[in-house]
C-alpha cells in the first residue's frame, strides 16, 4: 500500500511569509505527527494529530500551527517566517498514535527561508 | 526529564568491519519504548526495531542486532560485516506512554555512518 506522502517536497519562501505543508498518511492511520529536522537541533516534535484533534504539541511557538481533516490528512502552517525555520519537515503516521506504534515516516518537505 | 544521548556524531568503518552505535537514554516512565530509525540520504526515516522496557532480551535480524540494558539504560545497535549500502544517519528515539501516551518520539541527535568499500 502506498507510504505516507508529503507535499510539497521542496519550498523557498521568503521571511515574513506565510507557508502550508501537506501529509497524507498511509491508509487506514488516525494519527499524524510532525517533526522538524534543522543540523543544529536535530529531530524535533512539533505535534501530534488524531481524529481531528490535537493531542500533543512540541515546544514551538505560536507561529507553528496544524490541523487534521476527517480523512485524517493533515497540514502544518507556519506564519511570518524567520530564517531559522529553514529545516526539513517531517510527517509520520501510525494506526492509533500511542508509544508502542510504530511510525511510518514520509521523505520530508525541505523548506528554505530567504 | 526525558532525553536520549547518542554520544558518536560521526563513524567511518570499511566494509566488512563490524560497528556499534550507543544510545543512552533518560526518562521517569516505567513503560515506554525505544526505537532505531535509519535515514538514508533521501531523507525518509525508515523503521528498524522497537523494543519495550520490560523485554531486555537481545534481537539479532539478519547482520543486525540490539542490546538492551535497563540497569544502563542503553540500547545499542550493532550491525555485523558492514556493507556501503549501510551508510546512513542512524537514530534512536523514545517514547513514553506518560503525558498521554501519544507516541511522541524523542530522538537522539543521530549517528552518522560511513561505510567505506
Amino acid at each position: 500500500k502506498a507510504g505516507v506522502t508529503q507535499t510539497p517536497r521542496y519550498l523557498i519562501k521568503t521571511r515574513g511569509q506565510q507557508v502550508t505543508l501537506s501529509c497524507s498518511p498511509i491508509s487506514g492511520h488516525r494519527s499524524v505527527s510532525w517533526y522538524q529536522q534543522t543540523p543544529g537541533q536535530g529531530l524535533q516534535f512539533l505535534f501530534e494529530y488524531f481524529s481531528e484533534t490535537q493531542r500533543n504539541k512540541g515546544n514551538f511557538p505560536g507561529r507553528f500551527s496544524g490541523r487534521q481533516f476527517s480523512n485524517s490528512r493533515s497540514e502544518m502552517n507556519v506564519s511570518t517566517l524567520e530564517l531559522g525555520d529553514s529545516a526539513l519537515y517531517l510527517c509520520a503516521s501510525s494506526f492509533w498514535g500511542r508509544a508502542n506504534n510504530e511510525q511510518f515516516f514520509g521523505p520530508g518537505t525541505r523548506l528554505t527561508v530567504l | 526529564a526525558q532525553k536520549v544521548t547518542q554520544a558518536q556524531t560521526e563513524i567511518s568503518v570499511v566494509e566488512k568491519e563490524d560497528v556499534t552505535l550507543d544510545c543512552v537514554y533518560e526518562t521517569r516512565d516505567t513503560t515506554y519504548y525505544l526505537f532505531w530509525y535509519k535515514q538514508p540520504p533521501s531523507g525518509e526515516l525508515v523503521f528498524l526495531i522497537r523494543r519495550n522496557s520490560f523485554d531486555e532480551q537481545n534481537e539479532i535480524s539478519g547482520r543486525y542486532s540490539w542490546n538492551f540494558q535497563k540497569s544502563t539504560s542503553s540500547f545499542n545497535f550493532t550491525i555485523t560485516a558492514s556493507q556501503v549500502v549501510d551508510s546512513a544517519v542512524y537514530f534512536c528515539a523514545l517514547s513514553e506512554t506518560g503525558s498521554g501516551n501519544t507516541g511522541k518520539l524523542i530522538f537522539g541527535q543521530g549517528t552518522t555512518l560511513q561505510v567505506k568499500p
